[in-house]
């Protein structure tokens, strides 16, 4: 079956401006996670979402940043106001019941010039 | 709290060699998990392994093992007979009973394979 998907690929924007990242999981996988990676690091967590809701965003920077899962399937990530420093890989994974294994999308590269 | 640590920033050898990859982990919970996950220039992250706390058995699969030691908190990764396509970076990361759903990863090995 088909994999995680995000859309898009790339993304470059302006210091200041709104993006949305989309999230499309494995079909039937209830858990959802949203990481960023940054050049040479590995993933950090951001938010984790069981269902329609996050189970835990402490991982999210600042009130900057917001993520929806409103039918439990797709997921958006939300950044207001970019800053420079926001520029990095965005990974989303899915999990099948958040005790397991994630599996990760191929990601978002998001430069904010 | 929960931290790994990948020594190893990047690694080359030549193809056929064997080489090991190592990660160390620090948790206070008694139930955690591990993984380790390849990353190839393609970007996109793929499982390898998960293993339990309380499994220290060493596991083998094709030309990939791992080494999990709790007295040394280690949960080393070994490639035999490395081929040019295991270039990528490996990432090793850990879950904790405290929040099995946050993952935390190492800063990742760098693999070179040349021919």
């Amino acid at each position: 079956g088909a994999g995680v998907s995000q859309t898009p690929s790339n993304k470059v924007t302006e210091k200041g401006k709104y993006v949305e990242l989309r999230c499309d999981p494995i079909s039937g996988h209830t858990a959802l996670y949203w990481y960023r990676q940054s050049l040479g690091q590995g993933p950090e967590f951001l938010i984790y979402f069981q269902g329609t809701g996050a189970a835990d965003d402490s991982g999210l920077p600042n009130d900057r940043f917001f993520a929806v899962r409103p039918e439990g399937s797709v997921s958006t990530l939300k950044i207001q106001r970019t800053e420079r420093g926001d520029s990095a890989v965005y990974l989303c994974a899915s999990s099948a019941d958040g005790y397991n294994e994630q599996f990760f999308g191929p990601g978002t590269r998001l430069t904010v010039l | 709290a929960q931290k790994v640590t990948q020594a190893q920033t990047e690694i080359s050898v030549v193809e056929k060699e064997d080489v090991t990859l190592d990660c160390v982990y620090e948790t206070r919970d008694t139930t955690y998990y591990l993984f380790w996950y390849k990353q190839p220039p393609s970007g996109e992250l793929v499982f390898l392994i998960r293993r339990n706390s309380f499994d220290e058995q060493n596991e083998i699969s094709g030309r990939y093992s791992w080494n999990f030691q709790k007295s040394t908190s280690s949960f080393n990764f070994t490639i035999t007979a490395s081929q040019v396509v295991d270039s990528a970076v490996y990432f090793c990361a850990l879950s904790g009973r405290s929040n099995f759903n946050k993952f935390y990863f190492g800063s990742g090995t760098k693999l070179n394979v040349k021919p």
